[in-house]
């Protein structure tokens, strides 16, 4: 059965503390991966796209990497305005084309 | 673009009642999914369309739910009766097979 399975559930870090966050797969084979940042009472804003090991993407802070088997998201000098649940979602050849499968996120605390 | 348009934002319905959550995905996009997020299960895929064809709808909790997407602009969900564990919020995403973009949900009480 295809899995997302994402940790830790909860991080809190002090300003300025980098850490990673972790997303590993089970698929029968992969198509892509996808980050998401969800702020509270809003929808999910999609990151990155991932398709290949070895690829890696950036955005300010923010930098996702992806093995055979899992993705990381590295959180650098991370500010209180990173504060959000970050969700990973693989969409596979396997089963339905077109259907994301969901990690259930990793909430994510910044303290000044 | 506007992004994926979702109404409504709020919805407190009493348990029996019939609620419609409307959707009109972004333009071009050939797929469209419905979601719930709760606490306990995280974000479920219900039912996703594709070329206004439901494609998969095994994640449609019972009877009580239905979908439609009568063109490509426009998709309703419907609970009919509604009941307390519907409570949740609803979100519509579309795409064009590649990631998903969601719209703001729809926060739906079942009281």
């Amino acid at each position: 059965e295809d899995q997302v399975t994402q940790s830790p559930e909860a991080l809190r870090l002090q300003e300025g503390e980098s850490s990673s966050l972790n997303c590993s797969y089970t698929v029968s084979g992969l198509r892509g991966l996808f980050w998401y940042r969800q702020d509270p009472g809003k929808g999910p804003e999609f990151l990155f796209t991932l398709y290949s090991a070895g690829e890696e993407k950036e955005k300010e802070r923010l930098k996702a990497t992806l093995t055979k088997k899992e993705s990381f998201l590295h959180i650098t000098a991370p500010k209180p305005e990173d504060s959000a649940t970050y969700l990973c979602a693989v969409l596979n050849y396997g089963g339905s084309q077109g259907n994301l499968i969901f990690g259930k996120g990793t909430k994510l605390s910044v303290k000044p | 673009d506007a992004g994926v348009i979702q109404s409504p934002r709020h919805e407190v319905t009493e348990m029996g009642q019939e609620v419609t959550l409307r959707c009109k995905p972004i333009s071009g996009h050939d797929y469209l999914f419905w979601y719930r997020q709760t606490m306990m299960r995280g974000l479920e895929l219900l039912i996703y369309f594709n070329n206004n064809v439901p494609i998969d709808d095994s994640g449609m909790p019972e009877d009580r739910f239905s979908a439609k997407m009568p063109n490509a602009s426009f998709s309703t969900l419907k609970i009919q009766p509604s009941e307390p564990r519907d409570s949740a919020v609803y979100f519509c995403a579309s795409s064009l097979g590649g990631p998903a973009f969601f719209g703001q949900g729809t926060r739906l009480t079942v009281v």
